[in-house]
């Protein structure tokens, strides 16, 4: 039993280029999430799912996109990447609504956009 | 706005002693609130979730406290150690039930 597991854990990328984040989960979890954490920003939610095949915008969803076709799986893509999207990325998940209990975080994906 | 605020200065304590990180929110008609910790270079782990109808929640040598009057939660550490140094979060769900907000977080260190 994994959990949360997230791939690649540290990227370069250069402006313009694109790539996407990968985020699988194998507690069956309905709800998974993005966050992205910068210094003295604290965390901030990108986008979220609460099940497959449904999407929805956070805080911040400008330069994402996500996708989620299967229980399992919610990869992050960013189109053209820009040096504002250096950061560690983290996704999250959590079997129903979060009054329910907590999140359970993956390890991070740090980020780099020269 | 929506704000939900922690102490930016890091707590420094000596072992044996008790930690308490403070945690206020603006804007928010929270149902619940959550308490995170954070190692450098890993994800946050939850500790603990209270209920706003909930005054005050144990668990092991953890105690939070949720004053919804005062819109403030106290998240207590006693006889703390030296490997409870990390960061702390605490998160509030703005409106849905399916996002959480979170504090910019307080550091923590104990020293022996």
């Amino acid at each position: 039993n994994a959990g949360v597991t997230q791939t690649p854990k540290f990227q370069v990328l250069k402006t313009g280029q694109s790539m996407t984040l990968q985020c699988a989960q194998d507690m069956n979890h309905e709800y998974m999430s993005w966050y992205r954490q910068d210094p003295g920003m604290g965390l901030r939610l990108i986008h979220y799912s609460v099940g497959a095949g449904i999407t929805d915008q956070g805080e911040v969803p400008n330069g994402y996109n996500v996708s989620r076709s299967t229980t399992e799986d919610f990869p992050l893509r960013l189109l053209s990447a820009a040096p504002s999207q250096t950061s560690v990325y983290f996704c999250a998940t959590l079997p129903r609504g979060l009054n329910t209990g907590e999140l359970f975080f993956g390890e991070g994906s740090r980020l780099t956009v020269l | 706005s929506q704000k939900i605020e922690q102490n930016s200065e890091a707590l420094n304590i000596q072992e044996g002693k008790t930690a308490t990180l403070t945690c206020n929110y603006t804007n928010y008609s929270p149902a619940y609130l959550q308490w995170y910790r954070q190692d450098p270079g890993r994800g946050p782990v939850f500790l603990l979730l209270i209920r706003e109808n909930e005054k005050e929640k144990r668990k092991e040598r953890l105690k939070v406290t949720f004053d919804t009057t005062l819109k403030q939660s106290l998240f207590h550490i006693t006889a703390s150690q030296p490997a409870d140094s990390a960061t702390y979060l605490c998160a509030l769900d703005p409106y849905s039930g399916y996002a959480l907000n979170f504090g910019k977080g307080t550091s923590l260190l104990v020293t022996p």
